[in-house]
């Protein structure tokens, strides 16, 4: 299984709002990235965890917050966002945070399209 | 930042037709990976190439790389209506803080 799936595909939410997002992957492995892509633009990181640890936040707003349950889940928790957060949000894996370098792919989600009305 | 800087932004092809797109990086690497995006979709591994490897092949797909230039190339052969999407190349920062920066992306439209 290569697969990485996230939930929901579609999300729209007030400013108010609280709701997360859900990725899952079971290719065993360690690293799982957030990325955010606005339109005609490209995927710009945002959190890399590395054995469920935080290992890098590209200073993102802590209206996000990311979260690793344990190796196969990665969480981003949304809070009080703004219009301007909505983007496609795109989760990814791959081997170990090193692996990239080392020459493996990252392997991605379909992506969570959010709205902030 | 953003590692990578393809061109052409955008390019309009006859199926049938050979496209190539360019990529140009900035710092040193081991590796520098294309992928593919379907109308603002997951992003898909095309291919890899190391940084002591010039071409690399397949299926239609031809990627070289010149380091010499920070530079590097794909070719897609023999286009199809299918190929539509967006095509960046990205590069993982070398060393155990890995992660991978993309480029601005090329438009591929193939006409049928």
């Amino acid at each position: 299984d290569t697969e990485v799936t996230q939930t929901p595909k579609h999300l729209v939410m007030g400013m108010t709002n609280k709701k997360s997002l859900k990725c899952e992957q079971h290719m065993g492995h360690r690293a799982m990235y957030w990325y955010k892509q606005k339109a005609k633009k490209p995927p710009e990181l945002m959190f890399v965890y590395s054995y469920e640890k935080l290992s890098i936040n590209e200073s993102v707003p802590s209206r996000f917050s990311p979260e690793c349950p344990n190796s196969s889940l990665l969480n981003l928790h949304l809070h009080a966002l703004q219009p301007e957060d909505s983007a496609l949000y795109l989760c990814a894996s791959s081997q170990e945070r090193g692996s990239l370098g080392r020459g493996t792919e990252a392997f991605f989600g379909q992506g969570t399209r959010l709205t902030v009305v | 930042s953003q590692q990578g800087e393809e061109d052409p932004q955008a390019l309009s092809i006859q199926e049938g037709e050979n496209a190539t797109m360019n990529c140009s990086y900035k710092t040193s690497i081991n590796n520098l990976q294309w992928y593919r995006q379907n109308s603002g979709r997951g992003l898909v591994h095309l291919i890899l190439i190391r940084s002591n490897e010039r071409e690399k092949h397949s299926g239609r797909l031809r990627v070289t790389l010149d380091t010499s230039k920070k530079s590097s190339s794909l070719l897609i052969t023999a286009s199809r209506a299918a190929d539509t999407a967006s095509y960046f190349c990205a590069t993982p920062y070398t060393g155990a803080n890995s992660k991978l920066t993309f480029g601005k992306g090329i438009t591929l439209s193939v006409r049928p």
